[in-house]
């Protein structure tokens, strides 16, 4: 069965300290991993991720993806509260229909 | 239109009452899927429409729940006899298509709450 892991569940930070936060996938026909920031109800797009090795950066915020191993790491330098989210893995997949598995999501907090 | 629409952004409905939820996908978009966050969980998904193909209906929890997207455009996903476990967040979403990855654009949700 297709699955995707996310880790830690939550996380408390200080604001600049640095993140790295995990995401670990098993699926049949790997496509694509994309990373999600939910502050409310609607995702909003960070990253897609669909080769090794290729950092992807995005102000402080960057990841990669590594498919030997079946993850990918998102990190957030110099941290700030406006960074409290959950963050959310999800990867493409192609067994037997095109299809989004999402992870449970880490729950950052950044406090001041 | 510019966005994922969802709608309504919330309803509260009592127990064996039936419901449905709308969502209007960003222009073009072919692809279109619904999941469910129910609170402090990850997104589930529960059905996928591409174009005129069949949908995948795989993730459908029960036969209480049931999708349609008319004209390739518009979706409206239908829960019958709601019971309260089906309070949760339901997530729309569209993509330009399948033969590329693309990233999925959210609408803002319809919270449903069953008493």
């Amino acid at each position: 069965e297709d699955k995707v892991v996310q880790s830690p569940l939550s996380l408390v930070v200080h604001e600049g300290d640095t993140v790295t936060l995990n995401c670990s996938y098993e699926v049949t026909n790997f496509r694509s991993l994309l990373w999600y920031k939910q502050e409310k109800k609607a995702p909003t797009f960070l990253f897609m991720l669909t080769s090794s090795g290729i950092e992807k950066k995005s102000g402080r915020l960057s990841s990669i993806l590594d498919k030997k191993e079946l993850f990918s790491i998102l990190n957030i330098t110099a941290t700030q509260t406006g960074d409290s989210a959950v963050y959310l893995c999800a990867v493409e997949a192609t067994s037997g229909t095109y299809k989004y598995i999402f992870g449970t999501g880490t729950r950052l907090k950044v406090l001041a | 239109g510019a966005g994922v629409s969802q709608s309504p952004s919330n309803k509260v409905t009592e127990k064996g009452k039936d419901v449905e939820l709308r969502c209007d996908p960003i222009s073009g978009h072919t692809a279109l899927y619904w999941y469910r966050q129910s609170l402090g969980q990850g997104l589930e998904f529960l059905i996928y429409f591409q174009g005129n193909s069949a949908p995948d209906k795989s993730g459908l929890p029960s036969d209480r729940f049931s999708a349609e997207r008319t004209g390739g455009s518009v979706s409206t996903l239908t829960i019958q006899r709601t019971q309260q476990e089906d309070s949760a967040v339901y997530l729309c979403a569209s993509s330009a298509g399948t033969w590329y990855s693309g990233e999925l654009f959210f609408g803002e949700g319809s919270r449903l709450t069953v008493l």
